[in-house]
């Protein structure tokens, strides 16, 4: 089963504009990742936010977590044809322990 | 410091055939994860190894499907008879098991059943 749901399912930009992509979850979590796959490659990790956080930031990217309606945004800023994969939230559930995987956000950006 | 090591790359075979994908995990990395990714999805947790013992297998389907990590390090994913449905990327990605610590994955090993 899926923990998270991610929204938009794909988004397509211009070179230098802002990416949004939410993620919502359904149970309490430990903390939530963010993780970026191009094309026929593995997930690397961007960024890990902990429950008692709500906002994070690395580079270009912020994140955002609101527990109270289970949801967190990632923001690219200033965005480059580079960024072009899709991306997942990951929740480490507090109940189980395991990383659930949402569905994703494909993300084009053109030059 | 090397990533995790996945073959084959690609496999494709036809159903009701077996096959065997390998993973090297980071040097040190206590547990190690296999994941099933079908077109389109995120990936879905199959097995997680702490060290050698098992942590978790309860979305893995045992009727067709082993793994087994020897000596705590690398790992092997057995499918037995393949189904069409078995047609994914098989991800396998390891992690040193404490704290927050992320996970690194492998480039996978994308399976075609026909």
């Amino acid at each position: 089963s899926q923990q998270g749901e991610e929204d938009p399912q794909a988004l397509s930009i211009q070179e230098g504009e802002n990416a949004t992509m939410n993620c919502s979850y359904k149970t309490s979590i430990n903390n939530l990742q963010w993780y970026r796959q191009n094309s026929g490659r593995g997930l690397v990790h961007l960024i890990l936010i902990r429950s008692n956080e709500r906002e994070k930031h690395s580079g270009r990217l912020r994140v955002t977590l609101d527990t109270s309606k289970k949801s967190s945004s990632l923001l690219i800023t200033a965005s480059r044809a580079a960024d072009t994969a899709s991306y997942f939230c990951a929740t480490d559930a507090r109940d189980t322990d395991k990383l659930i995987f949402g569905t994703g956000t494909r993300l084009q950006v053109f030059p | 410091e090397a990533g995790v090591a996945q073959s084959p790359r690609y496999k494709i075979i036809e159903k009701r055939q077996s096959v065997a994908f390998w993973c090297n995990p980071i040097s040190g990395h206590a547990t190690l994860y296999w994941y099933q990714q079908i077109l389109g999805q995120g990936p879905k947790l199959l097995i997680q190894f702490q060290n050698n013992g098992v942590v978790d297998d309860s979305q893995l389907p045992k009727d067709r499907f082993s793994a087994e990590r020897l000596k705590g390090v690398d790992s092997t994913l057995k499918i037995q008879p393949a189904k069409l449905e078995d047609s994914a990327v098989y991800l396998c990605a390891s992690s040193p098991g404490y704290g927050d610590s992320p996970l690194h994955f492998g480039n996978g090993t994308r399976l075609t059943v026909t």
